[in-house]
């Protein structure tokens, strides 16, 4: 069936590093992939979405691209921020097989 | 306008007991989808409605189960409570059901704790 693998955190970077959180999924067609984020005491959102081969999710500084060659959906910052300290999602939704989450990366910023 | 509420916030249980979550989504969304959040395992899906009926559910025993209602709220209930319950529930909204590509909105969640 569908799944998502995240790379396991925590990690934990000082203010202004660039970050990478590794994303790959198994699917059998065309998913949607997201990444949603849930900020310390708050809720999940949505940070950014690809619907389709190559595109570009952005939002906030973060960028992810939608590799359908290696099937990958990583997550990048040029110049993390402590407030960007949260737990981060990487999501699929294909058919049924409606929104299914990874396991999530913990980032912890040092001012 | 008013996000996705669920209730109650946090309970405990002992095992063996029943507990029913409920969860009301944002006004207008027809969906309404439903997770566990156990310590360290992520986000795994338990059931998704759609339009009052069940589309699909995750691979959970019997006794996780739930409804949706005709105003769309939903209900989760879980039975004969086992001790690796304990976890937060998450209950999401989603304006899109026909697609994958809507955004889900979640609500806060229900911390539940089985002794």
């Amino acid at each position: 069936g569908n799944s998502v693998t995240q790379m396991e955190g925590p990690v934990t970077l000082s203010e202004e590093a660039f970050l990478t959180i590794n994303c790959t999924y198994t699917a059998t067609g065309y998913p949607s992939l997201f990444w949603y984020v849930q900020y310390p005491g708050e809720g999940l959102q949505l940070l950014l979405k690809a619907t389709k081969a190559d595109d570009k999710g952005s939002n906030k500084g973060f960028e992810a691209t939608y590799r359908k060659e290696t099937t990958s959906f990583h997550l990048e910052k040029g110049s993390v921020q402590v407030s960007d300290s949260a737990v981060y999602f990487c999501a699929l939704s294909e058919g049924t097989y409606k929104y299914i989450f990874g396991t999530g990366t913990r980032l912890k910023v040092l001012a | 306008e008013a996000g996705v509420t669920q209730s109650p916030t946090h309970l405990i249980k002992t095992r063996g007991q029943q507990v029913t979550l409920r969860c009301s989504p944002i006004s207008g969304h027809t969906s309404v989808y439903w997770y566990q959040q156990a310590l360290g395992l992520g986000l795994q899906f338990l059931l998704w409605y759609d339009e009052g009926e069940e589309r699909n559910r995750g691979n959970f025993p019997p006794r996780f189960s739930g409804r949706q209602f005709p105003n769309y709220s939903s209900e989760l209930n879980v039975n004969a409570l086992e001790l690796e319950d304990s976890a937060l529930y998450l209950c999401a909204s989603s304006l899109e059901s026909g697609t994958n590509t809507g955004e889900l909105f979640f609500g806060e969640g229900s911390r539940l704790t089985v002794l």
